[in-house]
């Protein structure tokens, strides 16, 4: 079946420095990529999202990457923040249903 | 403010004891849906609705239902909760079924 699935269940790093969350996906007729943070008590939150034509796109602080050679995508966070640690989640959407297929996320916790 | 309500944040049943969860949206969003969360299992979509009148199953539908009578309402009732069902609930809406979907803060639902 289809999965969405991220490399590392945790990633700590240093404030200040810049945070790379990876992200595999089984479905090569996935259309649409999104990341979501998700802070302690609180309902996921959009960050950024990408089209299966692009293969890079830019936000505040953050890019995606998205390889579809090796059906890969990355969500990097530049001079990473207290405020950024939260788990982030990579998902598969645009399907017929409309539904988003989450993988299972990452935590990522920075440290002063 | 542009947002997802859902009552009630938290709630402890028993078995068998039917209850609703409301989910409303002001942004006048066509796509609403319904996810639960688990440890290690992510979010899962339960049910979804493209407009209303238009419900489908999700992923993991049984044991719940839902309406869409108003476009900005999406409730979801469990007619016979059972502890399986203990999860965090999360409501969603998008202009449509590609489009960012905005999230809810959650109802933690225990069921003994």
């Amino acid at each position: 079946g289809e999965s969405v699935g991220l490399h590392l269940p945790t990633l700590s790093v240093q404030e200040g420095d810049n945070s790379i969350i990876n992200c595999a996906y089984s479905n090569s007729a996935s259309d649409y990529f999104i990341w979501y943070k998700q802070e302690s008590g609180k309902g996921p939150q959009f960050i950024i999202d990408i089209r299966s034509n692009m293969d890079k796109r830019q936000g505040q602080r953050v890019t995606v990457l998205l390889n579809k050679t090796v059906k890969h995508l990355s969500l990097q966070i530049a001079a990473t923040q207290p405020g950024d640690s939260a788990v982030y989640f990579c998902a598969r959407g645009g399907g017929s249903q409309g539904n988003l297929i989450f993988g299972k996320g990452t935590k990522l916790s920075v440290k002063p | 403010e542009a947002q997802v309500t859902q009552n009630p944040r938290y709630l402890i049943t028993v078995t068998g004891k039917k209850l609703t969860v409301t989910c409303s949206q002001n942004m006048n969003h066509e796509y609403m849906s319904w996810y639960r969360q688990d440890p290690g299992l992510g979010l899962r979509q339960i049910y979804y609705s493209m407009n209303v009148e238009v419900t489908d199953k999700g992923d993991v539908p049984e044991g719940y239902k839902v309406s869409r009578k108003e476009k900005r309402n999406f409730p979801l009732i469990l007619e016979s909760p059972s502890p399986n069902q203990t999860s965090l609930y999360f409501c969603a809406s998008s202009a449509d079924r590609v489009a960012e979907q905005f999230f809810g803060p959650g109802t933690r639902l225990t069921v003994l």
